[in-house]
């Protein structure tokens, strides 16, 4: 099957706390990530990829993992801050189809 | 970075009535360019793939004679909802691929647009 649009989960950390945001996606053969952030009422916005010849990639208060056995994307935020609530997706493709997205993930963070 | 901008970035209108859509990428030429369509509380849904000086790809289940796609030139691709229904209101994303070459390899990197809500009454 291929990943569509679901209504979205949520997640709610204290501010300070690590997010942890997980993504599972169906295609094997898909060979590079991305995570975005959505605002309210705005478009994405990139915020990390990765591709499938790596299981860990780092960014500034960022991390995102890949696991290709289980077909699993996480991302994880490190010290949450009011700012990073917003809707997280992650985005699948290959060099054959364009981009998919996942779920997305509701993060709120309470003060 | 490369900036994609939409217009209008909010739009009413009356049932039957047509809105065009406009995606303008600002700082680089994109041959590729996306629409997506959201509708509350759930995620992004590919539309169509539009490319310059050629026909779009429409996914399936979107009929192509509603949702017109013109990519006339390099920066600017337009998607007009004809004879708009209140069942079309939604939040239109467009977003640009800008392909920029990293030594003897080529870079893909999409950006997004703002979005444009469409609510029609």
């Amino acid at each position: 099957g291929e990943s569509v649009g679901l209504h979205l989960p949520t997640l709610s950390v204290q501010e300070g706390d690590n997010s942890i945001i997980n993504c599972a996606y169906s295609n094997s053969a898909s060979d590079y990530f991305i995570w975005y952030k959505q605002e309210s009422g705005k478009g994405p916005q990139f915020i990390i990829d990765i591709r499938s010849n790596m299981d860990k990639r780092q960014g500034q208060r960022v991390t995102v993992l890949l696991n290709k056995t289980v077909k699993h994307l996480s991302l994880q935020i490190a010290a949450t801050q009011p700012g990073d609530s917003a809707v997280y997706f992650c985005a699948e493709k290959t060099d054959a189809r364009d981009m998919r997205f996942g779920a997305g993930t509701r993060l709120t963070v309470k003060p | 970075g490369a900036v994609v901008s939409q217009h209008p970035s909010r739009v009413i209108c009356k049932s039957g009535t047509s809105v065009k859509i406009e995606c303008r990428s600002l700082d680089f030429q994109a041959t590729t360019m996306f629409w997506y369509r959201q509708f509350p509380k759930q995620s992004l849904m590919l539309m169509a793939t539009s490319n310059e000086g050629s026909k779009a790809t429409y996914e399936q289940g979107v009929e192509k004679d509603k949702f017109l796609i013109n990519h006339a030139s390099l920066t600017l691709s337009t998607l007009t909802v004809t004879s708009a229904h209140p069942e079309d209101s939604s939040f239109y994303i467009c977003s640009a691929r800008d392909l920029r070459e990293r030594g003897d390899k080529y870079q893909e990197t999409q950006y997004f647009g703002p979005g444009t809500r469409l609510l029609v009454l």
